[in-house]
């Protein structure tokens, strides 16, 4: 199957600082990504779509200047945490679409990025 | 609006028996549906997918699901459990708006007991 990596795995940053998250599909071109995130013991909440080539599109109640996303690149979509802060800390997983083209559409998911603001 | 649901929570079997996972769902068409499974520290793995075709659907690691229409369910199914198959389960929606977003149900955490 189609693989997603993360990087980092985990961070733990300062409050006020910027963080970034990389997620790359590795072995598929993905046009279109996604940003979720995920609290603990709790469901994945979408944030965000990204699409190469343009602006991302967010999910209702999220900051797009807080959380600034970039797909620069059909393998590569980039998630910033700006100023960062304790609320922020999170379990933040992205996920890479597939096999729309053939009728078959998919998400292949990254392994996460685990935030904690200090 | 989209929405699904997964009734449990959590879910405790003894290894060896049979597993069922709730998940109704709420989507104006047809909907394409898919379980997938989340191990600690890990990222989801899907085990199975439905968007056409024969409702009853086979996926990884013996699990099937059967798509109801008539109950808006996709329940999971597992014949006889084992104690790897101890994980978060997420049932989910694809909702095509442009194109397919994902809604997750909050997801079955399963005990599995020696």
């Amino acid at each position: 199957g189609a693989v997603v990596s993360q990087h980092p795995s985990w961070v733990i940053c300062k409050s006020g600082t910027s963080v970034k998250i990389e997620c790359r599909s590795l072995d598929f071109q993905a046009t279109t990504m996604f940003w979720y995130r995920q609290f603990p013991k709790q469901s994945l909440m979408l944030m965000a779509t990204s699409n190469e080539g343009s602006k991302a599109t967010y999910e209702q109640g999220v900051e797009k200047d807080k959380f600034l996303i970039n797909h620069a690149s059909l393998t590569l979509s980039t998630l910033t945490v700006t100023s960062a802060h304790p609320e922020d800390s999170s379990f933040y997983i992205c996920s890479a679409e597939s096999g729309r083209l053939a009728g078959d559409p998919e998400q292949f998911f990254g392994p996460g990025t685990r935030l904690t603001v200090l | 609006a989209q929405s699904v649901t997964q009734p449990d929570i959590h879910i405790t079997v003894s290894e060896g028996a049979s597993l069922e996972l709730r998940c109704n769902y709420s989507y104006g068409a047809t909907p394409y549906l898919f379980w997938y499974v989340q191990s600690p520290g890990q990222g989801l793995q899907l085990l199975l997918k439905y968007f056409s075709g024969d409702t009853l659907v086979q996926g990884i690691k013996g699990f099937e699901a059967e798509f109801k229409r008539s109950q808006s369910s996709f329940n999971l199914r597992k014949p006889s459990v084992h104690w790897s198959d101890a994980a978060e389960y997420f049932c989910a929606v694809g909702s095509y708006s442009g194109t397919y977003k994902y809604i997750f149900g909050t997801g079955t955490r399963l005990k599995v007991l020696a």
